[in-house]
């Protein structure tokens, strides 16, 4: 049973446009939220990592948010670049004396046109 | 600034051969994790090792094993490739000190193709 769910699979905008990408978990107890970016061929890179006490953050043109409660983060992003164009996973932690094991989406393919 | 390294990034082995990959960081991380990626999948959790020596299965062990004799090193083994283990595989690290849990770092990724 996959417990973080990432929408939408793909997407498609055009340069300068904004975007939402959203994820939901059902990953219990929590411990924190990571949003990567991966491009084609490469390792993921961290873009934010919240924790249940955090409502947002940012890192330059992406703000994270996290809502525990109803167990939803988003993922916005601002004036979009071709550079964007890259694959986002959200990835759920647990506490931490479950191993350090982190629980990954699927990833929302994103596209960025000129 | 590289901060976790793998041995290759493209790998072509035969079925039944052993395949080793390496992956060596320079943080000095407790923790340290394989995992392959597959299309639709997203990460899936091979092994991963709290310390050296110690090691433990994640989601989908068979067919792999794992070795950390330094701090610095873990690696995977696929004792008989077969074709199923045709993947993208990732190895990354992550420090034991909450305080320090900002992030996990990933390697650049191997990619193998079992013929």
């Amino acid at each position: 049973k996959n417990q973080v769910e990432q929408s939408p699979q793909s997407l498609i905008i055009l340069e300068g446009k904004n975007c939402t990408l959203q994820c939901n978990y059902t990953v219990s107890p929590f411990s924190n939220l990571r949003w990567y970016k991966q491009d084609t061929g490469r390792g993921p890179v961290s873009l934010t990592i919240m924790t249940f006490s955090e409502n947002t953050k940012s890192n330059g043109r992406y703000t994270a948010t996290l809502d525990a409660d109803t167990k939803q983060s988003s993922l916005h992003i601002t004036a979009s670049q071709l550079s964007d164009s890259a694959s986002y996973i959200c990835v759920v932690s647990g506490m931490y004396n479950q191993g350090g094991k982190l629980i990954f989406g699927q990833g929302t393919e994103l596209s960025v046109k000129p | 600034d590289v901060k976790v390294t793998q041995s290759s990034r493209y790998l072509v082995k035969r079925t039944g051969e052993k395949v080793f990959l390496e992956c060596v960081q320079d943080m000095d991380h407790e923790n340290m994790f394989w995992y392959r990626q597959d299309p639709g999948l997203g990460l899936r959790l091979i092994y991963f090792s709290y310390d050296v020596k110690m090691k433990e299965k994640g989601d989908i062990p068979e067919g792999y094993s794992v070795s950390r004799e330094k701090k610095e090193r873990f690696s995977l083994i696929l004792e008989s490739a077969s074709t199923n283990q045709t993947s993208m595989y990732l190895c990354a690290t992550l420090p034991r000190d909450r305080r320090l849990q900002e992030t996990q770092y990933f390697g650049p990724g191997t990619r193998l193709l079992v013929l």
